[in-house]
């Protein structure tokens, strides 16, 4: 069954810092999503794209972030200069417009 | 702002023993999807069930059952026969009315523990 991907797993970077997480969502999906879950907290939502661009962001997708589909697979999202409190679990979903989006196993930030 | 709440924080059941997880929501809308995923300790987010708003049958997908309200804008969550495996942390979601970029809103969850 195919399934959507991320890489790394866990990220450990210094505050200040710029990181880059990547996802391979399904290859015949349309849209693609970021999610944010600070450790003990519910699910955020932060970015969609859709057609190689942004549909819609929420309050947290300040300047700080920023998405990119560089190549047919790859979505990646970066975030230029880290803080303590983006130290979450942030989840690629993708989504083929069958009202049911298929998450990745998430890659777990920390910010020191 | 479409809004979904659940009220339980934390929940437990006895091993083979049935229990309910409850959802409520905020929509104007007439048509959409609700779902129920699962986020074990390894924090992957697992599809459970899901709803779609215009039929009145309730969802079933083998031990998971969902009693859909819709005009009290409930969607609570049933798991019969209880397993350990079943033990995580599970959220009620749905996508707001009228984006259509498929978003989630999610709730807040509740944490399952299921005793031997």
């Amino acid at each position: 069954e195919p399934e959507v991907t991320q890489t790394p797993s866990h990220q450990v970077t210094q505050m200040g810092q710029e990181v880059i997480l990547r996802c391979v969502p399904i290859s015949n999906h349309l849209y693609f999503y970021w999610y944010r879950q600070i450790l003990g907290q519910k699910v955020e939502f932060l970015v969609s794209f859709y057609n190689n661009e942004i549909s819609e962001k929420s309050e947290i997708f300040d300047d700080q972030f920023s998405v990119e589909r560089p190549d047919g697979s790859n979505f990646t999202l970066k975030i230029r200069s880290t803080k303590l409190e983006d130290s979450a679990m942030y989840f690629c979903a993708s989504y083929r417009g069958l009202n049911e989006q298929y998450f990745g196993p998430g890659t777990r930030l920390t910010v020191t | 702002a479409q809004t979904v709440t659940q009220s339980q924080p934390e929940m437990s059941v006895q091993e083979a023993e049935t229990v309910t997880l409850s959802c409520t929501y905020d929509t104007s809308e007439s048509d959409y999807y609700l779902f129920w995923y699962k986020q074990p300790p390894s924090r992957q987010m697992i599809l459970v069930i899901r709803q779609e708003a215009y039929k009145q049958q309730n969802a079933t997908e083998n031990r998971f059952s969902v009693n859909f309200q819709k005009a009290a804008k409930s969607f609570s969550l049933k798991i019969s026969d209880s397993q350990l495996g079943d033990a995580a942390m599970y959220f009620c979601a749905s996508p707001p009315g009228r984006s259509n970029t498929g978003k989630l809103i999610f709730g807040q969850g509740t944490t399952l523990q299921v005793k031997p």
